[in-house]
């Protein structure tokens, strides 16, 4: 079973800052996601990553598929940002269904 | 709009009362999923579906069942509820291997 570990756990920022949340797994997988949970609860699906890089607005995201790791990037950060940022690996084949990470509280102070 | 619907919401409900909380979806996803989110442990899968008339166990799948007998739907059923399955509940449904999209999720209280 894989073993997802998300760091930080905790983050708070000053507006404007440049962010790195990070996402280490243990196993192979066939595809890693980013979400976003506001303090209203809802999820939303960020990114999809099998390879390389995705960039939506300020958010970026990369993969390191040998070293088994991810990273979630916002820049320019502004206090709407503020949320819990979520980690989650699909295993090869999807025979185990997602594997979530505990998630990042971000903070961002104005 | 495509969405993922959950109902109800919220419910409260007492001990033994079997109860089912319903997912539908309007996007012809082949994948449907059901997770539980709880302080501190984070988001952790009970049941998914890779399509019609297949199920499998995810991490905590003691204490639920699930069917899939039509594509858009993807019922969480509770056959005796215990306290311990007071959490946050989310369904989620994707095309195979592509980006999931989350229900607003039910909170279930059992007493």
């Amino acid at each position: 079973k894989n073993e997802v570990e998300q760091s930080p756990q905790n983050l708070t920022a000053q507006e404007g800052e440049f962010i790195t949340i990070n996402c280490s797994y243990s196993v192979g997988i066939s595809a890693l996601h980013w979400l976003q949970q506001h303090p209203g609860g809802g999820i939303v699906s960020l990114f999809m990553l099998s390879s390389g890089k995705k960039k939506h607005g300020r958010l970026i995201a990369t993969i390191n598929i040998q070293e088994k790791h991810s990273s979630l990037h916002i820049t320019a950060s502004h206090p709407r940002d503020s949320a819990v940022y979520i980690c989650a690996v699909m295993s090869r084949g999807g025979a185990d269904g997602l594997t979530f990470g505990k998630g990042t509280h971000l903070i961002i102070q104005p | 709009e495509a969405q993922v619907t959950q109902n109800p919401r919220y419910l409260i409900t007492v001990t033994g009362k079997k109860l089912t909380v319903t997912c539908s979806q309007n996007m012809n996803h082949e994948y449907m999923s059901w997770y539980r989110q709880d302080p501190g442990l984070g988001l952790r899968q009970i049941y998914y579906s890779m399509n019609v008339e297949v199920t499998d166990k995810g991490d905590v799948p003691e204490g639920y069942k699930v069917s899939r007998k039509e594509k858009r739907n993807f019922p969480l059923i509770l056959e005796s509820p215990s306290p311990n399955q007071t959490s946050l509940y989310f369904c989620a449904s994707s095309l195979t291997n592509n980006e999931q999209f989350f229900g607003p999720g039910t909170r279930l209280t059992v007493l």
